[in-house]
């Protein structure tokens, strides 16, 4: 079963204006962590911005901010005030079992944003 | 402050040859972690080393295997290659295993393509 689920189609985004990358996760673990990755055409995997399952905040980082609905299962990526170097694929990971030292990360297949001027 | 560094960058090979792929952590790092990204997909977890041992595996054949050496830096060798293997190779490292909630550190990837 897909553990991470992202399924928004390429986007295009006019800069200076914000986005919203949708992430939902599948998980019976009450102690796990979500990550956001940047990976620009050359390859690197950058990252975000984290939110664990016990925090009682929204998470912020900068332009960056998690809208975490833990009833949903979901934890959105914000960007705000697009800017052109935002044009990447962005993955929302996962790592269950924070108390027992996992460390394995699972992927969604990722969101396609293209910045426009 | 150097991070995750891999080597080689590209890679081109045959069927049924083997291959040999190397990274070295973030500074202060012990942990290593390796993913394979298929064209078009997210990152699938390999297998993670700590202390010089496999500590994790993901569903990858026993032709994937690895190492880590003292200085924590690793390696991740694959034999009898097939057409399919060809992906782009991410190591990622993390400051042991009870810190959970730090986030990995990935380098560059080794991009391995199948002839």
């Amino acid at each position: 079963a897909q553990k991470i689920t992202q399924t928004q189609p390429g986007m295009f985004v006019q800069e200076k204006e914000a986005v919203t990358l949708d992430c939902t996760y599948d998980t019976s673990d009450p102690s796990y962590g979500l990550f956001w990755y940047k990976q620009p055409s050359s390859g690197e995997m950058i990252f975000l911005i984290y939110q664990g399952s016990y925090d009682q905040q929204n998470a912020t980082e900068g332009r960056y901010s998690l809208n975490f609905q833990k009833a949903r299962k979901s934890a959105n990526l914000v960007i705000s005030a697009s800017q052109l170097g935002d044009s990447a694929m962005y993955f929302c990971a996962m790592r269950e079992g924070l108390m027992k030292g996992n460390n394995r990360l699972a992927f969604g297949k990722g969101n396609q944003v293209v910045v426009i001027p | 402050d150097a991070g995750v560094t891999q080597s080689p960058t590209h890679l081109i090979k045959t069927r049924g040859q083997q291959v040999t792929l190397r990274c070295s952590p973030k500074s202060g790092h012990d942990t290593v972690s390796w993913y394979q990204q298929a064209l078009g997909q997210g990152p699938q977890f390999i297998f993670q080393y700590y202390e010089e041992e496999e500590r994790q595996r993901g569903n990858f054949p026993d032709r994937f295997s690895g190492h880590q050496f003292p200085n924590y830096s690793s390696e991740l060798n694959v034999n009898a290659l097939l057409l399919g293997d060809s992906a782009l190779y991410l190591c990622a490292s993390s400051q042991g295993r009870e810190y959970s909630n730090q986030p990995q550190h990935f380098g560059d990837g080794t991009r391995l393509s199948i002839l």
